[in-house]
């Protein structure tokens, strides 16, 4: 398996754009996670899914940020309009039903200018 | 509210010698707790996973330990490497809430010195 795939890699934007970030999880994993990392706080758990549902959101920072997973292969996380503070590593994790280690993705690092 | 601390925020120490990384947390409710390894520009590798009722938690050199009463967890690396250079995270989950959220330490990044 390839693992947590994302995309994009990079991404450099200007406060007020709207960014799409990518994530495929591993095959038949029924978990996924979106964290966000910075210096100052660390890794935040922004949302997480279960089967395709979102479970718990009550990390989203602002209705900026919104997330889906329209099938068990891909979700997303838009943000809209960016600002300069959403600039960050923003990782995908998924994992298995009860298999508790987390799988993550190479992470998306974004610049909002 | 848990908190995660690892202390050292960084370590440098001589390539060959053992190790010992620190992680406290707040509550002692929890459920499990994992070390995780991130290298620079990457996503992070789970190294080890201890449950609530296991006291530790070996694989290869890596030995993780656990005193929950205490909220403490350490991770021994024994005769480091040049390739065990990374940042070393802990991370908990709660009983009672959902044990799929952890909540992670800031990390100690190791250095290993020639």
């Amino acid at each position: 398996d390839a693992g947590v795939i994302q995309s994009p890699r990079h991404e450099v934007t200007e406060m007020g754009q709207e960014v799409t970030l990518r994530c495929k999880p591993i095959s038949g994993h029924d978990y996924l996670f979106w964290y966000r990392q910075t210096m100052m706080r660390g890794l935040e758990l922004l949302i997480y899914f279960n089967n395709n549902v979102p479970i718990d959101d009550s990390g989203m920072p602002e209705d900026r940020f919104s997330a889906k997973m329209p099938n068990a292969s891909f979700s997303t996380l838009k943000i809209q309009p960016s600002e300069p503070r959403d600039s960050a590593v923003y990782f995908c994790a998924s994992r298995g039903q009860g298999r508790e280690k987390l799988f993550f993705g190479s992470g998306t690092q974004l610049s909002v200018l | 509210k848990q908190e995660v601390t690892q202390i050292p925020a960084a370590l440098s120490v001589p390539e060959g010698e053992n190790l010992v990384l620190n992680c406290s947390f707040t509550d002692s409710a929890i459920y499990n707790l994992q070390w995780f390894r991130q290298d620079p520009g990457k996503g992070l590798t789970s190294l080890l996973l201890i449950q609530s009722s296991q006291r530790e938690q070996t694989s290869g050199r890596l030995n993780a330990s656990l005193d929950k009463s205490s909220g403490r967890s350490t991770l021994y690396i024994a005769a480091s490497q040049p390739g065990d250079s990374a940042t070393y995270l802990c991370a908990v989950s709660l009983v009672g809430g959902s044990n799929y959220k952890l909540t992670f330490g800031k990390g100690t990044l190791l250095t290993m010195n020639p």
